[in-house]
């Protein structure tokens, strides 16, 4: 059974201090997605990360693949306010399924 | 068009209405999806459809009847539901069965659910 885990579920930061989500799953099939969501709205996309040793960067963020360890990162560079959203990763081929969520809060 | 259309926004139904919601995609891509998010909850798989065919039901309580009527559109036929059905209904669709594609899947702005 495809099982994704991510932690933290909550995370609050400080504007401009570092910090790493961690997302691990279950199964073989190495397609690993990172989403955004904020309060009310869908779901936007992050990243797609398709092979061992990916690395994607977007601006502050920037998420990667490791498949041997079934594990992915979505690293936050010197966080900003308009960060503050839950992140999700999700994992799967025709079955995506996602992570739990992290909460990610940044203020002042 | 790059996008995954959504209607209606918001639905308020009784518990013995009918009503169906609405998706349409015209990127071409081939898998559609829906899925369940309750508050505070990730999204949850429902169904998926590929080549227009049902590929995989998770298990969904048969008051919530999919149909896609041609590789553009997906639709969910509600009926009967519970209150404990309100949730965020969100569509999505990626370019193949695999989920392949540089974007993943793209997602639809949702239809918010409310069974009274």
């Amino acid at each position: 059974e495809l099982k994704v885990e991510q932690n933290p579920l909550f995370l609050s930061m400080q504007e401009g201090k570092n910090y790493t989500i961690y997302c691990n799953y279950s199964t073989t099939s190495d397609r690993l997605y990172w989403y955004r969501q904020d309060p009310g709205k869908s779901l936007e996309s992050l990243f797609v990360l398709l092979s061992n040793g990916a690395v994607k960067q977007e601006g502050r963020l920037m998420a990667s693949l490791d498949t041997k360890a079934r594990l992915s990162t979505l690293h936050i560079t010197a966080a900003v306010h308009d960060l503050s959203a839950t992140y999700f990763c999700a994992h799967g081929g025709n079955d995506m399924r996602f992570g739990a969520g992290t909460r990610l809060t940044v203020k002042p | 068009d790059t996008e995954v259309t959504q209607t209606p926004k918001h639905l308020v139904m009784g518990m013995t209405n009918k009503k169906s919601l609405k998706c349409e995609q015209h990127m071409g891509h081939r898998a559609m999806y829906w899925y369940k998010q309750k508050a505070k909850k990730p999204p949850e798989l429902m169904f998926v459809y590929s080549y227009e065919k049902l590929s995989i039901n998770e298990s969904v309580p048969s008051r919530f009847s999919p149909e896609c009527p041609n590789s553009s559109l997906l639709n969910l036929h509600l009926h009967a539901l519970q209150p404990e059905d309100s949730a965020l209904y969100l569509c999505a669709s990626s370019q193949d069965f695999s989920g392949q594609g540089i974007h993943g899947y793209t997602f639809g702005s949702g239809t918010r659910l409310t069974v009274v």
